[in-house]
């Protein structure tokens, strides 16, 4: 299956603490997003990693990559509240497929 | 600019009624999807389009489900007969090109329930 498993399903840390999501997939890939939901409406996109790169940052977000392993980790420095949301990862195979969604992981930053 | 739109925001709709629900991609998005979500699920494809055809519908759940992009721009999902079992949030996405490579630009969503 494309889809992939995002671990933890819920996660609750204190403001100012680091949160680590943990993505995992079965197929080969192409590339792989993250995205976050705020209140069940629309996702956003947060970051790509290609399946040659191994981490990327944006801000106070930084995403591994090891596709031996078949995983993908999301880690979120110097939590806020505003960082409440759901997280989502999206591997994808190839450029010809849409992206298909797990479940999520639903962080909760406590001020 | 603007981004993705979607109206109604929020539908009330009785069993076994027709609805339709609008898409505004991003202009020149040639890419565009549809997803439904239920409540503490990912979003669930539903069927994507690359211009004017359905490039996937293989997510859509049965035959009362149907959707259109008769101009490569706006997007219209139909629903009949509608059931309980309906009622979602149902949500509209865009990419430049297919999202394989891209990102998707998501709508608000519109909320569906049906009583």
């Amino acid at each position: 299956s494309q889809q992939g498993e995002e671990d933890p399903q819920a996660l609750s840390i204190q403001e100012g603490e680091n949160a680590t999501m943990n993505c995992s997939y079965k197929t080969s890939i192409n590339n792989l997003q993250w995205y976050r939901q705020n209140s069940g409406r629309g996702l956003v996109h947060l970051i790509l990693i290609r399946s040659n790169e191994r981490e990327k940052h944006s801000g106070r977000l930084r995403v591994t990559l090891d596709t031996s392993k078949k995983s993908s980790s999301l880690l979120i420095t110097a939590s806020r509240a505003a960082d409440t949301a759901s997280y989502f990862c999206a591997p994808s195979p190839s450029g010809n497929t849409p992206l298909v969604f797990g479940k999520g992981t639903r962080l909760s930053v406590i001020a | 600019g603007a981004g993705v739109s979607q109206t109604p925001s929020n539908k009330v709709t009785e069993k076994g009624k027709y609805v339709e629900l609008r898409c505004d991609p991003i202009s020149g998005h040639t890419a565009l999807y549809w997803y439904r979500q239920s409540l503490g699920q990912g979003p669930e494809f539903l069927i994507y389009f690359q211009g004017t055809g359905a490039a996937d519908d293989s997510g859509l759940p049965n035959d009362r489900f149907f959707a259109v992009r008769p101009e490569g721009s706006v997007s219209t999902l139909k629903i009949q007969r509608t059931e309980r079992g309906d009622s979602a949030v149902y949500l509209c996405a865009s990419s430049l090109r297919l999202a394989g490579n891209n990102e998707q630009f998501f709508g608000p969503g519109t909320r569906l329930t049906v009583l």
